[in-house]
């Protein structure tokens, strides 16, 4: 199994700030990588797959980069709605997906 | 637009079996290219696949929980189902189903909190 570890486990961020987030596989997933975001109480969402390509109608505000191993999910401005836990999933072993343990980006 | 709504008990006692179904509306669970998927989480915690079906019936369990999980189809009703045998308070989480497209999990439903207590 591919264990993927996010760091941190919370980022305290004041809104207008920028947000970078990381996730490490124990393992290359090569660009195999999606980023979830789960507001309280709700489902989670689709926002970045293929490690850098945003799903519909997400803002340009986020970004996701990296390969293999390393992976980096940006929020260059943050918005009041943004504040949120933040998981990333890799999908490169096939028929065994695996997600972080999330990250929780708080207001400061 | 897709939507996903998953329906089913939402206490199940120790050692029974859990049942979930997903209705699907806004599209064909017969789409091919399209898988559709189980997602837990327990409470406060991550996210953890279970499983995947294809319309045609081929799934894809999760290793911790494989002899454990089974899941069908039912293409008339465009609904999905999952059951999950012999629970323990370990299995008490929110179950979410979702469309899968090769690894990718979306849209969601909203999820359903499954509890297991006598």
């Amino acid at each position: 199994e591919i264990v993927m570890t996010q760091s941190p486990a919370t980022l305290s961020v004041s809104p207008g700030e920028r947000a970078t987030l990381s996730c490490r596989a124990s393992q290359s997933v090569g660009s195999n990588l999606a980023w979830y975001q789960q507001k309280p109480g709700q489902a989670p969402g689709l926002l970045i797959y293929g490690a850098s390509t945003r799903a519909t109608g997400i803002p340009a505000r986020f970004s996701g980069s990296g390969s293999g191993t390393e992976f980096t999910l940006t929020i260059s401005s943050l918005q009041s709605e943004d504040f949120a836990v933040y998981y990333c999933q890799q999908y490169n072993n096939w028929p065994s997906w695996t997600f972080g343990q999330g990250t929780k980006v708080e207001i400061k | 637009q897709l939507q996903l709504q998953e329906s089913g008990p939402g206490l199940v006692k120790p050692s029974e079996t859990l049942s979930l179904t997903c209705t699907v509306s806004g599209g064909s669970i017969s789409s091919s290219n399209y898988y559709w998927g189980w997602i837990r989480q327990p409470p406060g915690k991550g996210l953890e696949w279970i499983g995947s079906m294809y319309y045609s019936g081929s799934s894809y369990y999760n290793v911790s929980l494989k002899s454990r999980v089974s899941t069908s189809v039912d293409t008339s009703k465009n609904q999905f189902s999952l059951k999950l045998s012999s629970v323990t308070a370990a299995d008490t989480a929110v179950y979410y189903c979702a469309r899968q497209l090769g690894g990718v999990f979306g849209p969601w439903g909203q999820g359903t909190l499954v509890a297991v207590s006598s």
